[in-house]
């Protein structure tokens, strides 16, 4: 298995554009997150999804965050406008849930967004 | 809502120094996971534990679980400049009534050559 697939690797952006970053989860997981980490406030969960339904999107930052799972096999984070304060390192990560405990928690390589 | 805990933030040591991070939670765990990173690149998985008083080792790095399971420690014996990085401890943890999957706070280790 290739792992968790994200892309692009880097994005830099103008302030005030559409930024849509991608992530393939490892086949057979019933889980995905998305997580953004900076320097300042560390690894956060901005959203997670169970069987491509969102449970729980409380990290989201603010409405101009969007995140979509149309089928197991892709999801997307949509940041429309981006401003210089989004920029940071997304990940993506997926694993098997079975009721309380997760296994085989992986995450992508990342996406680094700048936003100018 | 259940937090994780770790300690030291930061820790500089001299190669060939052992090293011990720990990782506190607020409840029980349901599963606590040990990882690695540099920053701005992807976590790499290094151990689960999952009973109390478990413990598992991958070449010098010891992870323990307390009885309780709301403490884990991580031990790295005879350091080298490798282990540097930030480590991460994570856990199923259980937010209002929806399991969800939090992180410590991260623990920057330099290795001195």
């Amino acid at each position: 298995d290739a792992g968790v697939i994200q892309s692009p690797r880097h994005e830099v952006t103008e302030m005030g554009q559409e930024v849509t970053l991608r992530c393939k989860p490892i086949s057979g997981h019933n889980s995905l997150f998305w997580y953004r980490q900076t320097m300042m406030r560390g690894l956060e969960l901005l959203i997670y999804f169970n069987n491509n339904v969102p449970i729980d999107d409380s990290g989201m930052p603010e409405d101009r965050f969007s995140a979509k799972m149309p089928n197991a096999s892709f999801s997307t984070l949509k940041i429309q406008p981006s401003e210089p304060r989004d920029s940071a390192v997304y990940f993506c990560a997926s694993s098997l849930r079975f009721g309380q405990t997760s296994y085989g928690y992986t995450f992508g390589s990342g996406t680094r967004l700048t936003v100018v | 809502s259940q937090e994780l805990e770790q300690s030291p933030q930061s820790l500089i040591v001299q190669e060939g120094k052992n090293l011990t991070i720990n990782c506190t939670s607020s409840k029980t765990l349901y599963g606590l996971y040990w990882y690695k990173q540099k920053y701005g690149e992807g976590l790499i998985f290094l151990m689960m534990l999952q009973k109390g008083g478990e413990e598992k080792s991958h070449e010098k790095i010891t992870a323990k679980l307390d009885e309780k399971k709301q403490q884990s420690s991580l031990h790295i014996t005879a350091s080298q400049p490798s282990h540097a990085g930030i480590y991460l401890c994570g856990a199923d943890g259980r937010t209002s009534g929806t399991y969800k999957y939090i992180f410590g706070t991260g623990t920057r280790l330099k290795v001195l050559a």
